[in-house]
């Protein structure tokens, strides 16, 4: 069975801070993986693709460890405008039966 | 601009009725996806199709049907024999290119039971 899994928070950080959450994996088949963003009853949006052993943009950092099957999520100098529910996903092939979700990590920065 | 379009934004069911939720997209994408979001839940994939008048069901396709005549449109009817309908439904699309499967999602539709 395909899984992954993430704390579902909720993460309280202050204004300024850093903050990494983890997404574990259980396929070890999976090829490539996302972050995706949700606001409270919106859509997800794509916020980082990783392919190899992570990705930078800006203040968000992934960074993949295959040996042990997990998948991080650092974000730097954090903003209000950060808070949100981040989606781990896994990609393992074969079309849309491939993707598998988390069920997200709940962040709340505080001011 | 391109995009995905969900409607209606709320929909309410009443016992025994069959309902469909609207989703078009003009991105010119292959692949379109339907899932459903419980609260604290991950999604999870009701339908999918890669090509036109063809679609494959996903990990809880009963009481759902769909239809893809149209490479843009891919409704979703909500059938009286889905018992617990409640949800956020969110319909996606891909290029479809394999690895890359990044998903562009329509800003969903609420469906409660009254």
């Amino acid at each position: 069975r395909k899984e992954v899994e993430q704390d579902p928070g909720p993460f309280n950080v202050p204004e300024g801070a850093t903050v990494a959450f983890n997404c574990t994996y259980s396929n070890s088949a999976s090829q490539s993986f996302f972050w995706y963003r949700q606001d409270c009853r919106k859509e997800p949006k794509l916020l980082m693709s990783v392919y190899s052993s992570g990705n930078e943009d800006g203040r968000f950092t992934a960074q993949l460890n295959r040996a042990s099957q997990y998948i991080s999520l650092l974000i730097r100098d954090s903003k209000l405008s950060d808070s949100a529910t981040y989606l781990c996903v896994a990609y393992s092939g074969g079309g849309a039966d491939g993707l598998t979700f988390g069920k997200g990590t709940h962040l709340i920065i505080q001011p | 601009d391109g995009g995905i379009t969900q409607s209606p934004k709320y929909l309410f069911r009443k016992e025994g009725q069959n309902v469909t939720l609207s989703c078009e997209q003009n991105l010119n994408h292959d692949a379109m996806y339907w899932y459903r979001q419980d609260p604290g839940q991950g999604l999870r994939l009701i339908y999918y199709s890669q090509i036109v008048n063809d679609f494959q069901k996903g990990d809880i396709a009963e009481g759902y049907s769909v239809s893809r005549e149209k490479k843009e449109s891919f409704p979703l009817t909500v059938t009286s024999a889905q018992k617990n309908p409640t949800a956020f439904y969110l319909c996606a699309s891909s290029t479809n290119g394999g690895v890359n499967e990044k998903l562009f999602f329509g800003s969903g539709t609420q469906l409660s039971v009254l």
